[in-house]
């Protein structure tokens, strides 16, 4: 069955970067892409991003152009995302989840990381 | 961007009540090429990550209790959720996936009177 397993939740200082992962199984890492979405507390949901880890095609809202850096790890199957010069707006619950099918609705999520900006 | 302006906000109700969702995309979600709507409806409690139960605008989900119906097309959307138990106490968004950017209605939470 279809899994997506994310990292632990992060306390970083402001200015600083994070790196969070996903790691998936149960299908063919390199033949979907793998989205991210941004949930502050209490507030909706946002579409960052998606990267095709079978030839590393990425694609960004253009909210978070120079906010994320999305990446993956073809031997690992293990999608990440890199967030640079936290503030706190960039205090947040962060999803990763994977398409049905190319421009599909989500289908399979993981189960978020914490990130939590402060001094 | 595609506007989701989805309503209302809240909605207070007892079990065994019906409620309805309502989701508005400020452009058209039917795809000419498959005349399927790329509108999604998602089922979030606190502390999950969301559920899907609906896509291409009314396909349940495998699993998804039959009371969970979506209906709607173009640019109008709902959610109609009949005899309400206490596990549907929830947060629910609607996904547009037509276009990028993705984008989500602000939410709907539904709560117990």
């Amino acid at each position: 069955q279809v899994q997506l397993q994310q990292s632990g939740a992060e306390l970083v200082k402001p200015g600083s970067s994070v790196k969070i992962s996903c790691k998936a199984s149960g299908y063919t890492f390199t033949s979907y892409d793998m989205h991210w979405i941004k949930q502050q507390p209490g507030n909706g949901l946002e579409w960052i991003g998606w990267i095709y880890p079978g030839n590393g095609n990425t694609k960004y809202n253009q909210k978070f152009n120079g906010k994320a850096t999305l990446t993956a790890d073809k031997s690992s199957s293990t999608a990440y995302m890199q967030l640079s010069s936290l503030t706190s707006e960039d205090s947040a619950v962060y999803f990763c989840a994977r398409p049905w099918t190319t421009r599909g609705w989500f289908a399979y999520w993981g189960q978020g990381t914490l990130v939590t900006v402060s001094s | 961007d595609i506007v989701m302006t989805q309503s209302p906000f809240s909605l207070a109700v007892s079990e065994g009540e019906m409620v309805t969702i309502n989701c508005k995309s400020s452009q058209s979600l039917l795809s000419s090429g498959n005349q399927k709507n790329y509108l999604a409806w998602y089922q979030q409690k606190p502390g999950q990550s969301p559920k899907l139960l609906i896509y291409y605008a009314s396909t349940r989900q495998s699993g998804v209790p039959d009371r969970f119906i979506g209906s709607g097309s173009g640019t109008d959307f709902t959610l109609t959720i009949s005899d309400v138990q206490a596990e549907d106490l929830a947060d629910y968004y609607c996904l547009q996936h037509y276009s990028y950017p993705y984008t989500f209605g602000a939410g709907t939470k539904l709560e117990l009177k």
